[in-house]
């Protein structure tokens, strides 16, 4: 899930396992939704991204759900590899801004 | 190749003295913002630009300012820079607000 204070949570999955990432948002009106990963020294790249009028939508190997009764985003990655480790962020348009959460590492067991 | 250049990519200096980062993209987009990236804080949007000579604040304007007065740069300015400022920044572009992000490598600024 997203952290607070000063620790980015880490989740922590077996190769070749089933990844689950969260994300609450606070915005109702939020309409538009995206994921990022970060490898580190790098900028974040685009995984995907889910508007509002959806519930799921799925790319290669990842899966992004979204729950608006309880303003609830996660993502999924299937078959995690050792390139999956990275952080990984949320983010919501709001008021013609875009807000990130801030973020969960993914660390991939050997 | 299609990408956002940021530079310098690392720079230190001292309280007060006035900085600038630029920021380029080669894809022709018209939605151009700044970021900065603090432990556990994740990314904070900086100022935004919708389109040429449009710019607004994002969460953390303070102390910051941008120029948009053509589409492929978007510079980010501190006149008197703190050490608050010290930070990792992100330039990134899209197509438009609802659309993904480009992001260039970042700018890791030190103010002493």
């Amino acid at each position: 899930g997203e952290s607070v204070g000063l620790h980015l949570p880490t989740l922590s999955v077996q190769e070749g396992d089933n990844s689950i990432i969260n994300c609450a948002y606070s915005n109702s009106a939020s309409d538009y939704f995206i994921w990022y990963k970060q490898e580190s020294g790098k900028g974040p790249q685009f995984i995907i991204d889910i508007r509002s009028n959806m519930d799921k939508r799925q790319g290669q190997r990842v899966t992004v759900l979204l729950n608006k009764t309880v303003k609830h985003l996660s993502l999924q990655i299937a078959a995690t590899q050792p390139g999956d480790s990275a952080v990984y962020f949320c983010a919501e348009i709001r008021d013609d801004k875009i807000i990130f959460g801030k973020g969960t590492r993914l660390h991939i067991l050997p | 190749e299609a990408q956002v250049t940021q530079n310098p990519r690392y720079l230190i200096t001292v309280t007060g003295k006035k900085l600038t980062v630029t920021c380029s993209q080669n894809m022709n987009h018209e939605y151009m913002s700044w970021y900065r990236q603090d432990p556990g804080l994740g990314l904070r949007q900086i100022y935004y630009s919708m389109n040429v000579e449009v710019t607004d604040k994002g969460d953390v304007p303070e102390g910051y300012k941008v120029s948009r007065k053509e589409k492929r740069n978007f510079p980010l300015i501190l006149e008197s820079p703190s050490p608050n400022q010290t930070s990792l920044y992100f330039c990134a572009s899209s197509w438009g607000l609802e659309n993904e992000q480009y992001f260039g490598p970042g700018t890791r600024l030190t103010v002493t």
